[in-house]
């Protein structure tokens, strides 16, 4: 079982859908979590993290995480085509600062 | 805004070559890392530099692979000897203290012959 998954897509929604975006991972000792943004050919923007269960909101992006069921979640309201990218999910324990990433889920944004 | 910056942005060399890859962190930040990403996988964690030491590696930074503070702006990744499976984007990464707010370069596409 891979540390971190996540379906690659590509997710295609209409503007101003709601897109949900979701990481599944195995360790437990994961404690730290952040969502990032790559467009084509450039590196990733992080986006968001959180640092416990719950929910986190910024303006239109809301991240989520369930310990419990070792599964998070990023929700993108009001989608624009400037939402067009692929979304990284990435996360690590407590002790280090080598982050595992996600492979992406590539979403588009149709007009 | 200030941001990273990486040079070149493609990089071609033959198998066995040594390269450079070079990098800009953002002017006060003090924390500097490289990951890669090959093409169509995910970002790989290779290694964290702060004060002049790695702080942290992956197992893919082996002794192939070493880094370098060698002035106050630039943070180099150097490779010594090439092998095809090097070839990917490699990123740059800063952040002004050991925090989770990491800001990523544009990458330097490596292709390896």
């Amino acid at each position: 079982q891979k540390e971190v998954e996540q379906d690659p897509g590509p997710l295609s929604v209409p503007e101003g859908a709601i897109v949900s975006l979701n990481c599944t991972y195995s360790n437990s000792a994961f404690q730290y979590f952040m969502w990032y943004r790559q467009y084509s050919r450039k590196g990733p923007e992080l986006l968001m993290y959180t640092y416990s269960s719950g929910n986190k909101e910024d303006g239109r992006f809301t991240a989520q995480v369930d310990k419990s069921s070792k599964y998070i979640s990023l929700f993108i309201r009001d989608s624009q085509p400037s939402d067009s990218a692929t979304y990284l999910c990435a996360m690590r324990d407590s002790g280090t600062y080598k982050y595992i990433f996600g492979t992406g889920t590539r979403l588009k944004v149709l007009a | 805004e200030p941001e990273v910056t990486q040079t070149p942005s493609h990089q071609v060399t033959q198998m066995g070559q040594e390269v450079i890859l070079r990098c800009v962190p953002i002017s006060n930040h003090l924390y500097f890392y490289w990951y890669r990403q090959i093409l169509g996988q995910k970002v790989e964690f290779l290694v964290s530099f702060y004060n002049n030491e790695i702080s942290e590696k992956s197992e893919i930074f082996d002794d192939q692979f070493s880094v370098e503070r060698p002035d106050g702006s630039n943070f180099t990744l150097k490779i010594r000897s090439t092998k095809l499976e090097d070839s990917a984007m490699y990123f740059c990464a800063s952040t002004p203290e050991y925090t989770d707010t990491q800001y990523f370069g544009p990458g330097t596409r490596l292709t390896v012959l």
